[in-house]
């Protein structure tokens, strides 16, 4: 079964320090991508970056990098310098092939506080 | 461009009531899909288009019906509304599947 798990519903960190965000997935693909979406309280998703399965150098997108780990299904989000407006809800997210269709299924998410 | 459009952004029905939540985008993107998005839980898909007049379901479908009869609009039918259905409603499209999907603000749905 296609899945994604985020093991931490809630984080603290202090600001200006760098954070990673656990995502693990389950398919039997070979072709999938992954995408993070943060999420603050206002309630607008907001897409942040996306890793294929066959790219073969992580993912970066400013101060947002993917540490993609394909032997291992994981692919953490790296949040460095972490800045207060960073405090939001993350979501992982992976595009699967199910029914002879393609659709995306996001994870649980992780609350991420930024401490001043 | 407006984006992904979805109206109205509140409502409360009563058990039992109709009603279709309407989403509109402008980017000529193929790929359109709704969620639920229940407190403190993440997305789960309830239906998704890979264009005109291709649909299909996703995670939790019961209880909603969608059509796309043109490539700009994706309305989400509910049949006749529960409590359980009581949730926030994002609609997002994407050009494909390997790119970003752009969301809409979302609709507060309460069902009493």
């Amino acid at each position: 079964a296609q899945k994604i798990t985020q093991t931490q519903p809630g984080m603290f960190v202090q600001e200006k320090e760098a954070v990673t965000l656990d995502c693990t997935y389950d398919t039997s693909d070979q072709s999938y991508g992954l995408f993070w979406y943060k999420q603050p309280s206002s309630g607008e998703m907001i897409f942040l970056i996306y890793q294929g399965s066959y790219d073969e150098q992580n993912a970066t997108e400013g101060r947002y990098s993917l540490n993609f780990q394909k032997a291992r299904k994981s692919a953490n989000l790296v949040i460095s310098a972490s800045q207060l407006g960073d405090s939001a809800m993350y979501f992982c997210a992976m595009r699967v092939i199910w029914s002879s269709a393609s659709k995306i299924i996001f994870g649980s998410g992780t609350r991420l506080s930024i401490r001043p | 461009n407006a984006g992904v459009t979805q109206t109205p952004k509140f409502q409360v029905l009563k058990t039992g009531q109709s009603m279709t939540l309407q989403c509109a985008q402008d980017m000529n993107h193929e790929y359109m899909s709704w969620y639920r998005q229940d407190p403190g839980m993440g997305l789960r898909l309830i239906h998704y288009s890979v264009g005109a007049g291709i649909t299909d379901q996703g995670e939790v479908p019961n209880g909603y019906n969608v059509s796309r009869s043109t490539t700009e609009d994706f309305p989400l039918r509910l049949l006749s509304a529960a409590p359980s259905q009581t949730s926030v409603y994002f609609c997002a499209s994407s050009y494909s599947l390997i790119n970003e999907q752009f969301f809409g603000p979302g609709t507060r749905l309460t069902v009493l």
